[in-house]
């Protein structure tokens, strides 16, 4: 079985810290992988696309791959009361037809 | 610009009705087109691809199909509605081969009553 774990949270941030965000995957294929962003009762909205082992860096914004270890995190910084919202992080295999592997998501509460 | 469109956006259906719902996408050709379910406080669940038109490959057995008339247009059918079919429906698009983001509609809120 193919899978993405993500813990469940809640993760409860204060405003203006740095919330980190932790992914494992284990089907070792995965080449791409990426960071959706999901309020409730809405549809799930990409905010980072990481290829690469390291670093990518998007406005507060941080994705970091590690595929050696087979983990991807995502590094909120300064957190506003507007990101508390469901992470899902997901992973693609790339000969699965484009099809993205879903981890069940991360919630994050930002506490003003 | 790409942009995907996804109805109705609520829906409550009697148990054993038919179910359809449609997804189009606009200002790309040839998309690879999918349909995800997300039960309440749940990940995303892959129900079906498409990567052309009458394409389309299942990942999951269940009471539900999938078509593709046109090139960018996706629909998601039941003949008769169960209760378990309740959940969020989501269509997304990716461009081939596949190795891009994919992008979601707005979602269908489905309950079976």
């Amino acid at each position: 079985q193919k899978e993405v774990e993500q813990n469940s949270g809640p993760l409860s941030v204060p405003e203006g810290a740095i919330a980190s965000l932790n992914c494992t995957y284990s089907d070792r294929g995965s080449q791409s992988f990426f960071w959706y962003r999901q309020y409730s009762g809405k549809s799930p909205e990409l905010i980072m696309s990481i290829y690469s082992n390291g670093d990518k860096e998007d406005g507060r914004f941080t994705a970091q791959l590690n595929k050696a270890s087979q983990y991807v995190s995502l590094l909120i910084r300064d957190s506003q009361p507007s990101d508390s919202a469901t992470y899902l992080c997901a992973a693609r295999n790339v000969g699965s037809w484009g099809k993205l592997q879903f981890g069940a998501g991360t919630q994050v509460v930002v506490t003003p | 610009s790409q942009t995907i469109h996804q109805w109705p956006a609520t829906l409550v259906q009697p148990v054993g009705s038919p179910l359809s719902l449609e997804c189009t996408v606009e200002g790309t050709s040839n998309p690879n087109l999918y349909w995800y379910r997300q039960a309440a406080g749940r990940g995303l669940q892959l129900l079906f691809y498409s990567v052309g038109i009458g394409q389309i490959s299942s990942e999951v057995p269940q009471n539900l199909s999938a078509s593709r008339p046109q090139d960018r247009q996706f629909i998601l059918s039941s003949k008769k509605l169960l209760l378990s079919d309740s959940g969020f429906y989501l269509c997304a698009w990716s461009s081939p081969p596949g190795r891009t983001e994919a992008f979601f509609g707005q979602g269908t809120r489905l309950t079976v009553v």
